[in-house]
């Protein structure tokens, strides 16, 4: 059991390009979300989705976009990338309302 | 609006001393409320969870936790820390409006020193 997988690892990325961060989960999870992660600041939420074919924003939106075609994958894109989205960005998925949140390994954005 | 606060940054105990992280929440309801431990350049994992019932929580790694509603507390303790405890602690709690997202605390590092 795989349980959720995030690609790439890493990333180092030119300001002003477009990016994709690949997640996907086998657990059949409904519900998926998006986190960055900074020094001193915690996991604050960037998008989130209950189900397939439905998304919201979270906390720090601003500069992200995310889709849910299926159950299985919630890919996040930056369209224009901006240093200031350097961070480490962690994928989480849930069965429903106030299960627990299982987190993909992270992958590591550098935005020069 | 939820919060999570969690007062130390920073903790450094003995191996084999016991530990006590702190959490306060902000919630208008009653909260769903979590702790997970993140290794170094590694991801989140679940150390346990209240949703509702006995209000002390057993969980992994011989890690407990006391809700107290009085307090707006969910404190981590464990008996006897291990070297291989440290690591960073994320309090966590359920924001059932905005789905089911966490609103996590900045976390609370744990050094062990032998």
């Amino acid at each position: 059991i795989a349980g959720i997988t995030q690609a790439p690892t890493s990333q180092i990325l030119a300001a002003g390009r477009r990016m994709t961060l690949r997640c996907t989960q086998d657990m059949r999870h409904n519900a998926m979300y998006w986190y960055r992660q900074d020094l001193g600041l915690g996991l604050r939420l960037i998008h989130y989705s209950n189900t397939a074919g439905t998304t919201g924003k979270g906390e720090v939106p601003d500069g992200y976009s995310v889709s849910r075609a299926n159950t299985d994958d919630f890919p996040l894109t930056l369209a224009s990338a901006v240093p200031s989205q350097t961070s480490v960005y962690f994928c989480a998925s849930s069965e429903g309302q106030g299960k627990t949140q299982y987190f993909g390994p992270g992958t590591r954005l550098l935005v020069l | 609006a939820q919060s999570v606060t969690q007062p130390d940054i920073h903790i450094t105990v003995s191996e084999g001393a016991s530990l006590e992280l702190r959490c306060n929440y902000s919630y208008g309801a009653t909260p769903y409320l979590f702790w997970y431990v993140q290794s170094p350049g590694q991801g989140l994992q679940l150390l346990l969870k209240y949703f509702s019932g006995d209000t002390l929580v057993q969980g992994i790694k011989g890690f407990e936790a006391e809700f107290k509603r009085s307090q707006s507390s969910f404190n981590l303790r464990k008996p006897s820390v291990h070297w291989s405890d440290a690591a960073e602690y994320f309090c966590a709690v359920g924001a059932g409006q905005a789905g089911t997202a966490l609103i996590f605390g900045k976390g609370t590092t744990l050094s062990v020193s032998s």
